[in-house]
């Protein structure tokens, strides 16, 4: 079967790091991408990770392992902003994105 | 630059009457994506369009769900009729030719449907 594994929930404090992690188990694996969907709005893309390794867009990194089904979203120095549902998802064999079921951030003062 | 529009973005219906969505991608967008999101979910995949294609429809429940894409641009996902596990969010969303790189989906902010 397919499944992505995520935390439902984490809470932080403004300008902290925090680590959300993803496990997969799919048919076929071609990269896992981020994604963060604030409430009542659209997903919108965060970064792509297709080989092993961290890949860094701003205040945001994301890591893969593919050998571990593994991958994780950084988020340094954390915004009100940023309080919102994060999704990692795998693009298949079959060239599908499948979405984890997310994890809601919370981020106070 | 537009994003992906689609409307309407709140519908109220009661349980076996049909409804209709409608999507708009970016335009030069090839690819067009349906996908259901449950409460507290992730979007599941319902139809994927490749120009006026459906090249993946597998997850879609073909009793009660249509779509189509006419020309190939906009996209229209029907129900008929509805029954209240329908009651979701629908959302469209539309990339560059589904074949590889990062695959970016360009999302629209979704039509909540409830079904009474």
């Amino acid at each position: 079967g397919q499944s992505l594994e995520q935390p439902s929930e984490v809470t932080a404090v403004e300008g902290a790091i925090v680590q959300i992690n993803c496990t997969y188990q799919t048919s076929g694996f071609y990269g896992l991408s981020w994604y963060q969907q604030h409430d009542g709005g659209a997903p919108t893309f965060l970064s792509y990770n297709a080989l092993d390794g961290l890949e860094e867009t701003g205040r945001f990194s994301s890591f893969l392992s593919r050998s571990d089904s593994y991958g994780y979203l950084l988020l340094q120095e954390l915004q009100m902003k940023d309080s919102a549902s994060y999704f990692c998802a795998v693009r298949d064999g079959y060239n599908k994105l499948i979405f984890g079921a997310g994890t809601r951030l919370a981020v106070h003062p | 630059e537009a994003g992906v529009v689609q409307s309407p973005r709140y519908k109220i219906i009661e349980k076996k009457q049909p409804v209709a969505f409608w999507c708009n991608p970016i335009s030069g967008h090839n690819t067009l994506y349906w996908y259901l999101q449950n409460l507290g979910q992730g979007p599941e995949l319902l139809i994927r369009y490749e120009n006026e294609e459906a090249v993946d429809d597998s997850q879609l429940p073909k009793d009660r769900f249509s779509a189509e894409r006419l020309k190939g641009v906009d996209s229209t996902l029907k129900i008929q009729p509805a029954e209240l596990g329908d009651s979701a969010v629908y959302l469209c969303a539309s990339s560059l030719r589904n074949s590889g790189g990062a695959g970016e989906q360009f999302f629209g902010p979704g039509t909540r449907l409830t079904v009474l």
